[in-house]
């Protein structure tokens, strides 16, 4: 199985600041044929299911701000937030699906400081 | 709209059995992977198992093989996750979770609301 590991495990960042969080998965999630990573982003906030944000890595789900983007590739990951707002504290975790069973992170939790 | 809802909260004790659904609208819910996702009370989330109902194609993870059983009905658009003898740490949230393509295990972009599980004596 691969195993997903995410840091750091919470992050407090001042409204406007940039907030970053990495995730490594333990083999590659690039599939050679289509040069695509199989890795997603979701955000969770309290009493609510996850929600997709970045697929393919970098990829942006429809409707998430342009202030989240995602980037890396083979086994190192980041997810960015380029000016945190309020409604940004949650849990975000990273995912791969490259293969079953398609594993997350721990989850990061970002606050505002 | 496409949409899981999923099954009400449910209390149990210790050995008892239970089955919980995610029933899927909007879309054509035979062509559509769908997943179970549990989430331990103030922890992570954990990929448990997926299924395809169009032919019943069904993965587990090595984690809750044998500790559970994935089903889907397609005549009434509904995927199931059940449990024959409940422990104490079975008590989380669990969510089932759709693929955004057909017939492709990919990103999950629709997610059930979450259904309560609390085992308790």
């Amino acid at each position: 199985d691969i195993v997903m590991t995410q840091s750091p495990d919470s992050l407090a960042v001042s409204l406007g600041e940039r907030a970053t969080i990495n995730c490594k998965s333990s083999q590659s999630v690039l599939y050679s044929s289509s040069n695509k990573n199989y890795l997603a982003w979701y955000q969770q906030k309290p009493g609510q299911p996850p929600k997709l944000l970045i697929y393919w890595a970098s990829t942006r789900e429809s409707g998430v701000p342009d202030r989240f983007s995602g980037s890396g590739s083979g086994t190192d990951f980041t997810l960015t937030i380029s000016s945190l707002q309020a409604e940004d504290v949650a849990v975000y975790y990273c995912q791969q699906y490259y293969s079953s069973p398609g594993s997350f992170g721990q989850g990061t939790k970002l606050e505002i400081k | 709209e496409v949409q899981l809802v999923q099954s009400g909260a449910g209390v149990k004790k210790p050995g008892e059995s239970l089955k919980i659904s995610c029933k899927g609208s909007g879309y054509s819910f035979t062509n559509y992977w769908i997943a179970w996702v549990r989430q331990m009370p103030g922890k992570g989330l954990e990929w448990m198992g997926i299924i395809f109902p169009g032919d019943s194609d069904t993965r587990y993870s090595p984690s809750f093989q044998g500790q559970v059983t994935i089903s889907a009905d397609k005549s009434i658009s509904t995927a199931y996750l059940q449990w024959s003898s409940l422990k104490a740490s079975d008590t989380a949230m669990y969510y089932c979770a759709r693929p955004s393509t057909t017939g492709t295990i990919d990103a999950f972009d629709i997610w059930g609301q979450g259904t309560m599980v609390t085992v308790s004596s």
